[in-house]
């Protein structure tokens, strides 16, 4: 099983602010990456896939980047809004295999 | 419903009992797979059906648990002889097999008392 590890582990910010978080996981054997969103009560929602070094996506204020052969990839958000408080999983896995999921970040907005 | 079902939403139970927990995957999906999240801790891999291979049971914690996919579909997780740190939120998962398209259900709170 991976090892994947999400820092911060929670993170409060004020409205407006700009935020990061960092996924690190092994880099030996990587497929791909994924990134969820959980909010409470709901399903975790897909964010991305990423599966080359040097990836980068962006949905809204949401951006990722991905560095496979150091094994990081981080999650940025800009203009954080309430909206934005929930929970944002990163999951990488082999070929063949499921997705590995870490803790999560656990992100509080206040207005 | 286009998405992934799971039933029963809230399960409580007493500790000894035997469980079933239902996925009902998106249809034509070939990938099933099963977390748990229990207090405190992050989605904790169980198992992986992927089309008619042998499922990944690697993340299984006791022999208490099973899972079956019948006819390439609906998948049932059973626990048995539940105890009260197998109190989590069991979620479901399919996928086409690749890494676009992967979508959670709503989840089965269990409870052991």
């Amino acid at each position: 099983i991976l090892n994947v590890e999400q820092s911060p582990q929670s993170l409060h910010v004020q409205e407006g602010d700009s935020t990061n978080f960092t996924c690190s996981f092994p880099s030996s054997n990587f497929y791909a990456l994924h990134w969820y969103r959980w909010e409470t009560a709901k399903s975790p929602e897909a964010l991305f896939v990423m599966t080359l070094n040097g990836d980068e996506k962006k949905k809204g204020r949401i951006s990722a980047t991905l560095n496979t052969k150091e094994g990081y990839s981080y999650l940025y958000i800009k203009g954080s809004q309430p909206e934005d408080s929930a929970t944002y999983l990163c999951a990488p896995r082999q070929a063949g295999t499921a997705l590995i999921f870490g803790k999560g970040t656990t992100l509080s907005v206040s207005s | 419903g286009a998405g992934v079902s799971q039933s029963p939403s809230n399960k409580v139970t007493e500790k000894g009992k035997d469980v079933e927990l239902r996925c009902d995957p998106i249809s034509g999906h070939t990938a099933l797979y099963w977390y748990r999240q229990s207090l405190g801790q992050g989605l904790e891999f169980l198992i992986y059906f992927q089309g008619n291979s042998a499922p990944d049971k690697s993340g299984l914690p006791s022999d208490r648990f099973s899972a079956e996919r019948t006819g390439g579909s609906v998948s049932t997780l059973t626990i048995q002889r539940t105890q009260q740190e197998d109190s989590a939120v069991y979620l479901c998962a399919s996928s086409n097999g690749g890494d676009r398209g992967w979508y959670f259900g709503p989840g089965t709170r269990l409870t052991v008392l």
